[in-house]
């Protein structure tokens, strides 16, 4: 079935830092792939997404790269920053379906 | 910023007891979703719902679960019959379109006891 992998499951990085958080897709139709914040005992937040058509976008601190061969995409955080600690969820969804596949979740510490 | 609100943020209930959870989904979205997250795992779909029908549920969503948008506003799960494994944060969601980024309410943590 359906599967989103995420890797890895925890990070820890130092303060200015750069962090990557990588997810691997199971169905080649997927086309959309957001990426949520979740603080703890918080609601997830979108930081930042990408469709299938583009390979990379930016916003500011954050960009997302999609590999539509090798169905990987990731998330890369420069100048890491305490405030940036929290778990990230990538996800997968294809037109045709409303559903996101949610990856396990990774737990980024920036260490001050 | 529009939020979509969720009622209550608590709510214990009994095995065996029906519950309702409550959304309210931003005004202007058109596709509602019910998503849980059992306690530190990831947050898995339920349902989706668009143009007041269910447009795609998991095999999670059986037949205890089901949903509702009673007025213009409100979006309700029920559990009918709760088990100890239904104990989770359940987050509604709302979008504008199929495929854009959802807006999560702040959840609902359920525990069963």
């Amino acid at each position: 079935g359906e599967n989103v992998e995420q890797h890895p499951s925890t990070l820890s990085v130092q303060e200015g830092d750069s962090a990557v958080i990588k997810c691997t897709y199971s169905d080649s139709a997927s086309n959309y792939f957001p990426w949520y914040k979740q603080e703890l005992g918080k609601r997830p937040q979108l930081i930042i997404d990408i469709r299938s058509n583009v390979g990379e976008k930016k916003d500011q601190r954050i960009a997302v790269t999609l590999n539509k061969t090798a169905k990987h995409f990731s998330l890369h955080i420069t100048e890491t920053q305490p405030e940036d600690s929290a778990v990230y969820f990538c996800a997968a969804s294809k037109a045709g379906t409303y559903k996101y596949i949610f990856g396990t979740g990774t737990r980024l510490k920036v260490l001050a | 910023e529009p939020e979509v609100t969720q009622t209550p943020s608590h709510q214990v209930t009994q095995m065996g007891q029906e519950v309702i959870l409550r959304c309210v989904p931003i005004s202007n979205h058109l596709y509602f979703y019910w998503y849980r997250q059992i306690l530190g795992q990831k947050v898995e779909f339920l349902v989706s719902f668009y143009n007041n029908e269910i447009s795609e549920k998991s095999e999670i969503f059986d037949d205890q679960f089901s949903v509702e948008r009673p007025d213009g506003s409100n979006f309700t799960l029920k559990i009918r019959s709760t088990k100890l494994e239904d104990s989770a944060m359940y987050f509604c969601a709302s979008s504008g379109g199929a495929l854009y980024g959802y807006t999560f309410g702040s959840g609902t943590r359920l525990t069963v006891v």
